[in-house]
């Protein structure tokens, strides 16, 4: 069973630039969920998405986006790039649909975003 | 929200020994995991363990729940253990809907 997967893997941009970023989830997992990894911040929790449908927000201003289509594929997009969006964006899908837990998540390699 | 805490920080430890990394949660949590981030960034599932005590290999984890605590244990440590170890709690974040909190990691290094 192929795993998550995340596109691109690395992409360097300059600031006031916008960037989508892609997740496939698990064949059959509905839900995805996105975070970003930074040394300062460490691992927070962005939104989730199931069934096409936002179902929990982080505390990320609205620069900060995203969206679920039919096929259970996320994007994330930001835009407005600022130095401060340097990160590790990670995607994360799982069976359930967050409303009795998180469920057991999987997460991808994860894309690697440089702003200049 | 949920509050989870990692300890120790850092961690050395000689080819062999054993180690226990400890994860504090700071209220009743739905689901608990714990993780090993590779050098390439990705999360690895080692566990998935809301309560109890679960083995695979040399690793080994016990939730207790009523407590609020989660324990990682590494038996044999070899350098390719070597990385962060996360820990990440889900809890009800309020509308109807759940989100997984990460603590801050325990940076494991084995030394040949």
């Amino acid at each position: 069973k192929a795993g998550v997967t995340q596109t691109p893997r690395y992409l360097i941009k300059t600031r006031g630039q916008q960037v989508t970023l892609s997740c496939s989830p698990i064949s059959g997992h509905r839900s995805v969920s996105w975070y970003q990894q930074t040394p300062g911040q460490g691992l927070q929790f962005l939104f989730e998405y199931f069934s096409e449908t936002q179902r929990n927000k982080g505390n990320f201003p609205g620069r900060f986006s995203g969206r679920q289509f039919s096929n259970s594929r996320s994007e994330m997009n930001v835009s407005t790039l600022e130095l401060g969006d340097s990160a590790l964006y990670l995607c994360a899908s799982s069976s359930t649909s967050g409303r009795t837990g998180t469920g057991e998540l999987f997460f991808g390699e994860g894309s690697r975003l440089t702003v200049l | 929200g949920i509050q989870v805490e990692q300890s120790p920080p850092d961690l050395i430890l000689q080819e062999g020994a054993n180690s226990t990394l400890r994860c504090n949660f700071s209220d009743s949590v739905n689901n608990l995991q714990w993780f090993h981030q590779n050098p390439w960034g990705q999360l690895i599932n080692l566990f998935y363990i809301p309560s109890g005590t679960k083995q695979n290999g040399r690793l080994s984890a016990t939730t207790v729940a009523t407590e609020r605590y989660s324990l990682l244990y590494i038996s044999s440590s070899q350098t390719t253990d070597s990385g962060v170890y996360f820990c990440a709690a889900s809890a009800y974040s309020g509308a109807g809907s759940y989100q997984l909190t990460f603590g801050k990691g325990t940076k494991l290094s084995v030394i040949p």
